[in-house]
């Protein structure tokens, strides 16, 4: 029982144009959600993050937008660069909880 | 400031051994945790240390248990190792108890069980 689902298992793209990022959750509870980055060989590392009191987080290139009635989540980067190919996990947590719930990861192609 | 280190890097052991990983936390985090990342999975939360006790467990089985000194670094020890074990071990550090919390990573130990 997936509680964070990232439904796109791989994502190619043109150096330039957008990135958007899918991530569901089920469990209403979460009240907060963050993207991580993972190169290979390398551990995830922070990219952006989002309360649930808010429905959008801005970062340079990077947004995250929250639709808490639809529980789903979107990255958005933009302009997309070929150093933007990584994995990236969609992560949830709840204050009460000392952990996070990560999804599968999508693999993101930056082509030039 | 020194990030988040994990060792071995990589390690091979055969079913039913005991392996235990090491990490060094980030200067100043009190707090840190163990995730598995199987192949193809995101990672799983092991358990998490806060002030060297343990605070927080997932759904792994009790031969999975851990260590958090007063210097920061903590262990991973895994008792009768079985074939599914095989994942990359990954060491999280955070300042605080809990999570919504950003979490700072290390590069992993990949364990293969043969």
């Amino acid at each position: 029982d997936q509680q964070v689902k990232q439904n796109s298992p791989s994502l190619s793209v043109q150096e330039g144009r957008i990135s958007i990022l899918n991530c569901d959750y089920t469990n209403s509870m979460f009240d907060y959600f963050l993207w991580y980055k993972k190169y290979p060989a390398e551990g995830p590392t922070f990219l952006i993050s989002i309360s649930s009191i808010k429905d959008k987080n801005e970062d340079g290139r990077f947004t995250v937008f929250l639709n808490k009635s639809a529980k789903h989540l979107s990255l958005h980067i933009v302009p997309s660069q070929p150093g933007d190919s990584a994995v990236y996990f969609c992560a949830a947590s709840d204050w009460s909880q000392g952990n996070l719930i990560f999804g599968k990861g999508t693999k993101l192609s930056v082509k030039p | 400031e020194t990030g988040v280190t994990q060792s071995p890097t990589h390690l091979i052991k055969t079913r039913g051994q005991q392996v235990t990983l090491r990490c060094s936390s980030q200067s100043g985090h009190n707090t840190v945790s163990w995730y598995q990342q199987a192949l193809g999975q995101g990672p799983q939360f092991i358990f998490q240390y806060y002030r060297e006790e343990e605070n927080g467990r997932g759904n792994f089985p009790p031969r999975f248990s851990g260590l958090q000194f007063p210097n920061y670094s903590s262990e991973l020890n895994v008792n009768a190792l079985e074939l599914d074990d095989s994942a990359l071990y990954l060491c999280a550090s955070s300042f605080r108890q809990g999570a919504g919390g950003e979490l700072f990573f290390g590069e992993g130990s990949r364990l293969t069980v043969l």
